[in-house]
């Protein structure tokens, strides 16, 4: 069955350090997200890609965290410089894309603890 | 923009009985309620989902019912079973864009 891979599964970072988390959704997937889930709480989107577009990035911290999305295929999530805050779960998820494909199916996540 | 509150945080109930989640939404626009599982150290899996030109859904032992009137949704698991214990969320969404998560519900079925 085809899965939305995501690495690595878990990082612990220094605060004020770089970090960068990779995505590789399902194969044909054009839509990639994503959320950052603090412990206790939902899934909050921080970008949306249509192919290697941006359409939604409203609530990415875009003085510290960036994502590109190159070739339209895997995604990177970056933050510098990282803080104690952002010590949560980052995870990627993928759909067909379109307003009749909205189904999104999620990869793992990456756990990222700052200290 | 779009807010999700989702009821109960906690449920416990015993095996073979009905577990009833409850979301409301407040952005009239969203079309589209899916529902995750979300068992301990892993990502959010789909279970059920219903768009907005139906009002009830259901799969084996799962449903989902839809009142856009009152902006309502609701999901149904019937003769629940211990594996069904995980945290259950709602989210709403207009085509997939603007997706918007509820706080989640922490579902014990014991034994």
């Amino acid at each position: 069955e085809a899965e939305v891979a995501q690495s690595p599964r878990y990082k612990i970072t220094e605060k004020s350090q770089a970090v960068a988390f990779w995505c590789d959704p399902i194969s044909g997937h054009a839509t990639l997200y994503w959320y950052r889930q603090i412990l206790g709480q939902g899934p909050e989107l921080l970008v949306q890609f249509q192919d290697e577009s941006v359409v939604d990035d409203s609530q990415l911290p875009k003085d510290r965290f960036s994502a590109e999305r190159l070739k339209g295929v895997d995604s990177t999530l970056k933050i510098q410089p990282a803080e104690l805050g952002d010590s949560a779960m980052y995870l990627c998820a993928s759909s067909w894309g379109g307003t009749a494909n909205t189904e999104a199916f999620f990869g793992q996540g990456t756990r990222l603890t700052v200290v | 923009g779009e807010n999700v509150e989702q009821h109960p945080s906690t449920l416990s109930v015993q095996e073979g009985d009905s577990a009833v989640i409850k979301c409301t939404y407040s952005d009239s626009a969203s079309n589209y309620f899916p529902w995750y599982k979300q068992e301990l150290g892993k990502g959010p899996q789909l279970i059920i989902d219903i768009r907005s030109n139906v009002g009830e859904k259901k799969d084996q032992r799962i449903a989902v019912t839809l009142n856009k009137t009152a902006k309502h949704f609701s999901l149904h698991i019937t003769e629940t079973q211990p594996e069904d214990s995980a945290v259950y969320f709602c989210a709403a969404s207009m085509g997939g864009f603007k997706t918007i998560f509820g706080a989640g519900t922490r579902l014990f079925v014991k034994a």
